[in-house]
């Protein structure tokens, strides 16, 4: 059965800290994997995409890395800031199409 | 580009009554999908559409839940009866040809509670 597990569940750190997320999945054949912000009330947004091929990726402050040898995906978040306060959902899709979410972790960042 | 329309934004209903959530994708996108996110959960697929046929929709409770995507643009998706753990964020997605390579844009959601 293809999953995802996130951690931690949840998290808090003080602004201008870093912070890395964890994504270990079990998607099998293995396409790509995504991670998403999902801001209190609102719906998931695209952070990054990584393929088989592709070790890391950056979207400003986050850095997305990706073993597929391990099936672990990481974010990290440099230099937090109060709007980065999220959940953050790993989705890994598999070659016939099926995406499985994580159930994300939440993170704090308090001033 | 406009981004994905829902509403309402939210609902209060007691349980046994009927609901109903509408979606408006991206002008342009193929594939429409409605997820259900449970308050500390990821959002779980409960139907797919391409166009105005439907892809998937194995974990869609058919007793009570029903969808249909008209013309192949808005979509509605109905709950009835609606019971207490019916109780989630709504989310609806569209895709221009399919979330494998393109991704998911998100609607805000509509956040259904059943008292």
């Amino acid at each position: 059965k293809n999953q995802v597990e996130q951690s931690p569940q949840s998290l808090i750190i003080l602004e201008g800290k870093n912070c890395t997320l964890q994504c270990n999945y079990t998607v099998s054949p293995f396409s790509n994997l995504r991670w998403y912000k999902q801001d209190t009330g609102r719906g998931p947004v695209s952070l990054t995409i990584m393929t088989f091929s592709e070790n890391t990726k950056s979207n400003g402050r986050y850095t997305a890395t990706l073993d597929a040898d391990t099936k672990q995906s990481s974010l990290h978040i440099t230099a937090s800031q109060l709007s980065d306060s999220a959940s953050y959902i790993c989705v890994v899709s598999a070659v016939e199409g099926k995406s499985t979410f994580g159930d994300g972790t939440t993170l704090t960042v308090k001033p | 580009e406009a981004g994905v329309a829902q509403s309402p934004r939210y609902k209060i209903i007691e349980k046994r009554q009927s609901v109903a959530f509408w979606c408006n994708p991206i002008s342009g996108h193929a594939t429409l999908y409605w997820y259900q996110q449970i308050l500390g959960q990821g959002p779980k697929l409960l139907i797919q559409f391409q166009n105005n046929g439907v892809v998937d929709d194995s974990q869609l409770p058919k007793d009570r839940f029903s969808a249909e995507r008209l013309k192949g643009v808005d979509s509605t998706l109905k709950i009835q009866p609606a019971k207490l753990e019916d109780s989630a964020v709504y989310l609806c997605a569209s895709s221009h040809g399919g979330a494998l390579h393109y991704g998911y844009t998100f609607g805000s959601g509509t956040r259904l509670t059943v008292v």
